[in-house]
């Protein structure tokens, strides 16, 4: 089966703190994505990418940037927390092309 | 810009019963459409996904369709459980291999 693993299912962190979430994936897949889900706004694309070292702008990047070192990491990072990036974050990826898409468990980011 | 909608918001059935979740999309040049299942504070599981040349899948008791020139997508769920309560997802994958979601249907079966 295909995993998706997200380092931490609960965050809380302070205003102001550089925020790392990590996502691993076990299957070799090209694409990944970052989303963030809201009440009322459900899920929102934030950065996705292709290949190493490869990223494109989602819908909403805006104080997030995203690293991809190595195929099978992909790190979301808010560089300066805000509280408005209190959220459900999620990792997702698939092979290249038109195929199914696996997500991770989510991370419950709280920042006070 | 692609859109996806999702009826009903919210339902509440009986066990036993069986339920038509409906989605829809505005841009009918999709690659696919994938069927997701939330349960509370969790993440997505994939259910079904459907190629753009597909009409239908079928897992168990969840089938899904495909009219990709009305751009409608309905997941039917027979002789529903209460283990399927939890908010379904349908999701849209365009040029440039975005997904576009839905706001999700919430559904509760009552034992």
């Amino acid at each position: 089966d295909v995993k998706v693993t997200q380092s931490s299912r609960y965050l809380v962190k302070r205003t102001g703190e550089k925020v790392f979430l990590e996502c691993v994936q076990d299957m070799d897949h090209e694409n990944m994505f970052w989303y963030r889900q809201d009440p009322g706004l459900g899920l929102r694309l934030i950065y996705f990418s292709y290949d190493v070292k490869m990223k494109e702008k989602g819908d909403i990047p805006e104080g997030y940037s995203v690293s991809r070192e190595k195929k099978e990491r992909f790190s979301l990072i808010l560089e300066s927390a805000s509280t408005n990036q209190t959220s459900m974050y999620l990792c997702a990826s698939s092979l290249q092309g038109i195929t199914e898409a696996f997500f991770g468990q989510g991370t419950r980011l709280t920042v006070v | 810009k692609q859109e996806v909608t999702q009826i009903p918001a919210a339902l509440s059935v009986p066990e036993g019963e069986n339920l038509v979740l409906n989605c829809s999309f505005t841009d009918s040049a999709i690659y696919n459409l994938q069927w997701f299942r939330q349960d509370p504070g969790k993440g997505l599981t994939s259910l079904l996904l459907i190629q753009s040349s597909q009409r239908e899948q079928t897992s168990g008791r969840l089938n899904a369709s495909l009219d990709k020139s009305s751009g409608r997508s309905t997941l039917y769920i027979a002789a529903s459980q209460p283990g399927d309560s939890a908010t379904y997802l349908c999701a849209v994958r365009n040029y440039g291999q975005n997904f576009v979601f839905g706001p999700g249907t919430r559904l509760s079966v009552l034992p």
